[in-house]
C-alpha cells in the first residue's frame, strides 16, 4: 500500500524557536496534503489543507503566520510551527489522498512536538 | 459532512466478532461511510468504506442499513491488536474532499 512519512517523529524544542515537519508520499503523488492536530484523549482536528503550487488553506481558528505551510512538489509538504510555545505542543499528523484515487487517505505516522 | 454519533468505547474478547456501531442519520445521498482506526500514537489506518451495499475486504466488513441513516463495522475474529479508536466518517467522494474526524469509539481487545 501506499506509504506517508514524517519527520521527525518526535522533537522537543526551547519555547520562541521554530520547528520544520515534513510529510512525505513516498510512492504516490499527492496534489493535496492535509495536517492535523491532536491533543492527548481528543481526536484529530484538521488545521489546514496543503495543495502543491498554491497557498494552503487554514481552518477556522487555525494562525496561518503561526503555521506556516509549504506544498512544493507532489510528494512533500512542509508544516513549520513559528515561535513555539507550550501550548503548541500536541502530536502533529499529516495524510494524503493519492491522485486520482479520493476514496483514501494515506496517513504519516505522526510527529510528536513538545515545547518546553 | 454529516454527523456521526458513536459510542465512546467497547470492549471484546479476542478470537470473538467485535460490532461496532455508527449513527449518520442525517447523511446525503452522495456521501459515503468510512471508517478509520487509529492505534495508540499512530497516524490513523484506512479500513472500509461504502455508500449503500454491504462491503467487505481483508480487515473488515461493513454493514450499511436500507435507510442509511446507521451502519456496523464488523472485524471477525478480534485480535488484541486491534485494540485502537475506530473512526466513523460520512463524506462526498470527491478531490480533496477532507475527513473530519469525531470522537470515535475506543475498542479495547481482551484476552
Amino acid at each position: 500500500g501506499a506509504v506517508v512519512s514524517q519527520h521527525p517523529s518526535w522533537v522537543i524544542c526551547k519555547s520562541g524557536t521554530s520547528v520544520k515537519i515534513e510529510c512525505r508520499s513516498l510512492d504516490f503523488q499527492a496534489t493535496t496534503m492535509f495536517w492535523y492536530r491532536q491533543f492527548p484523549k481528543q481526536s484529530l482536528m484538521l488545521m489546514a489543507t496543503s495543495n502543491e503550487g498554491s497557498k494552503a488553506t487554514y481552518e477556522q481558528g487555525v494562525e496561518k503566520d503561526k503555521f506556516l505551510i509549504n506544498h512544493a512538489s507532489l510528494t512533500l509538504s512542509t508544516l513549520t510551527v513559528t515561535s513555539a510555545h507550550p501550548e503548541d505542543s500536541s502530536f502533529y499528523i499529516c495524510s494524503a489522498p493519492m491522485d486520482g484515487r479520493f476514496n483514501e487517505q494515506f496517513f504519516g505516522p505522526g510527529t510528536r512536538l513538545t515545547v518546553l | 459532512d454529516a454527523k456521526t454519533t458513536q459510542p465512546t468505547s467497547m470492549d471484546c474478547a479476542e478470537g470473538r466478532a467485535a460490532n461496532l456501531p455508527c449513527n449518520h442519520s442525517t447523511i446525503s445521498g452522495n456521501e459515503y461511510v468510512y471508517w478509520y482506526r487509529q492505534i495508540h500514537s499512530q497516524g490513523p489506518q484506512y479500513i472500509i468504506h461504502g455508500l449503500k451495499n454491504n462491503e467487505t475486504n481483508e480487515m473488515a466488513s461493513l454493514i450499511i442499513t436500507e435507510d442509511r441513516k446507521s451502519s456496523t463495522l464488523i472485524l471477525p475474529h478480534a485480535t488484541l491488536r486491534d485494540t485502537a479508536v475506530y473512526y466513523c466518517i460520512v463524506r462526498v467522494e470527491t478531490s480533496g474532499s477532507r475527513l473530519t474526524f469525531g470522537e470515535g469509539t475506543q475498542l479495547t481487545v481482551n484476552p
